[in-house]
């Protein structure tokens, strides 16, 4: 039972680029989250999904795409990133009252 | 929407020292989530509270919900080295993500 994990841990994007951070988890949570981490803000909330076939957008959502194919499965698409992406992502996955986290990635956009 | 508000943002504390950190909420709350994070790590699950006057404690770590379930305490007694990381409280909305402070950094001197 590896939990929630996360790929890349790092990554360098220059201006404009695309990339697709990746999130799986193997419980079988229903509820899956996207969160950045910038200093000073705590954790803010991008994209969720309430189950396969269903997202929705949080506080953040501009400049990201998300898709929920499978329950395990939950990419975040940054379809064109700018220095104002530059943060730590954290991908969680919850059922009932447990909410666990993935290691996160680090990405700095130049 | 719901807001968390952390108090202190920050806290410098000696070895062996008591401390607390507060976290209050706009709004009545359906159950509240502690974790921890290390410097540049993910963030590990504390406890979480539910009902109106709760307190959970694990290792030198309590917690309480008030009664009114809008503000949460998070006490450490004889603080240690291994204490030290950032500290998040988060609001359950029910079903939905979680809703995150911006969080307490502790810093534990000897």
């Amino acid at each position: 039972n590896a939990g929630v994990t996360q790929t890349p841990k790092f990554q360098v994007l220059k201006t404009g680029q695309s990339m697709t951070l990746q999130c799986a988890q193997d419980m079988n949570h229903e509820y899956m989250s996207w969160y950045r981490q910038d200093p000073g803000m705590g954790l803010r909330l991008i994209h969720y999904s309430v189950g396969a076939g269903i997202t929705d957008q949080g506080e953040v959502p501009n400049g990201y795409n998300v898709s929920r194919s499978t329950t395990e499965d939950f990419p975040l698409r940054l379809l064109s990133a700018a220095p104002s992406q530059t943060s730590v992502y954290f991908c969680a996955s919850r059922f009932a009252y447990e909410q666990y986290f993935g290691p996160g990635t680090r990405l700095t956009v130049t | 929407s719901q807001e968390l508000e952390q108090s202190p943002q920050s806290l410098i504390v000696q070895e062996g020292k008591n401390l607390t950190i507060n976290c209050t909420s706009s709004k009545t709350l359906y159950g509240l989530y502690w974790y921890k994070q290390k410097y540049g790590e993910g963030l590990i699950f504390l406890m979480m509270l539910q009902k109106g006057g709760e307190e959970k404690s694990h290792e030198k770590i309590t917690a309480k919900l008030d009664e009114k379930k809008q503000q949460s305490s998070l006490h450490i007694t004889a603080s240690q080295p291994s204490h030290a990381g950032i500290y998040l409280c988060g609001a359950d909305k029910g079903n939905t993500p979680l809703v995150f402070g911006k969080g307490t950094r502790l810093s534990v001197i000897a």
